[in-house]
């Protein structure tokens, strides 16, 4: 199981809105509508930003928001502020016995 | 509130043992499936077990698999991950995350394979 492609950097200015994307496979992404998306920030552990493709947990600002067409997820963050300078991580549940594929990572910076 | 500490990681000789574990609190801890993931310095995230609530299914990523075992005790709140056979690839720093949504997560513990 091959990991989940995302771009290796994205930036905006403050203000502006940035999708990442998060491309898997038909055996992945495309099969179950368990696409989550996580950010990290410099030595901090992960945290739940959107789950089941477009969910959001509590407390997680609306200005996040996932989505996804076929193999593909993505993350869009809208109103773009500085403390959404982060590492983001998607993640796919992969069904079988490799139950979850993460992304490849992508580094979010607020020009 | 929902807390899980992971403890147990260090410095180990590439082929080596190390037993980590992560002590739950603040939630039914018997009715949730856990996980454990890691990340490389400087790299990804990597899935690496799932356990479900009773422990009875148990999956692997293939790069741990037959040198990993993962395991439970509901009666303590605890989860363990048993590594044994330790590469240098193996170093990173070891997340428990409760559920399959994978939240919350530890802070996590630093395993460092080297001689």
């Amino acid at each position: 199981q091959s990991a989940l492609t995302q771009p290796a950097s994205v930036s905006g200015s403050p203000g502006q809105s940035i999708t990442i994307s998060c491309t898997g496979t038909s055996s992945d992404v495309g099969s179950y509508n368990l696409v989550s998306w996580y950010q990290q920030h410099p030595g901090k552990a992960p945290k739940l930003m959107i789950y089941e493709v477009s969910k959001r947990p509590s407390g997680v600002s609306n200005r996040f928001s996932g989505s996804k067409s076929g193999n593909t997820a993505s993350l869009t963050i809208s109103g773009l502020q500085a403390e959404d300078e982060a590492d983001y991580y998607c993640c796919s549940y992969a069904g079988s016995s490799i139950l979850y594929v993460f992304g490849t990572g992508t580094k979010v910076t607020v020009l | 509130e929902v807390q899980l500490v992971e403890s147990g990681g260090g410095l180990v000789q590439p082929g080596g043992s190390l037993r980590l574990s992560c002590a739950a609190s603040g939630f039914t801890f018997s009715s949730y499936e856990m996980n454990w993931v890691r990340q490389a310095p400087g790299k990804g995230l990597e899935w690496v077990s799932y356990i479900s609530s009773s422990g009875s299914t148990i999956y692997y990523a293939d790069s741990v698999k037959g040198r990993f075992t993962i395991s439970r005790d509901n009666a303590k709140n605890s989860l363990y991950l048993q590594m044994n056979s330790l590469r240098a690839e193996d170093t990173a720093v070891y997340y428990c995350a409760r559920g399959l949504t994978l939240v919350p997560w530890g802070q996590g513990t630093l395993v460092t394979v080297s001689s």
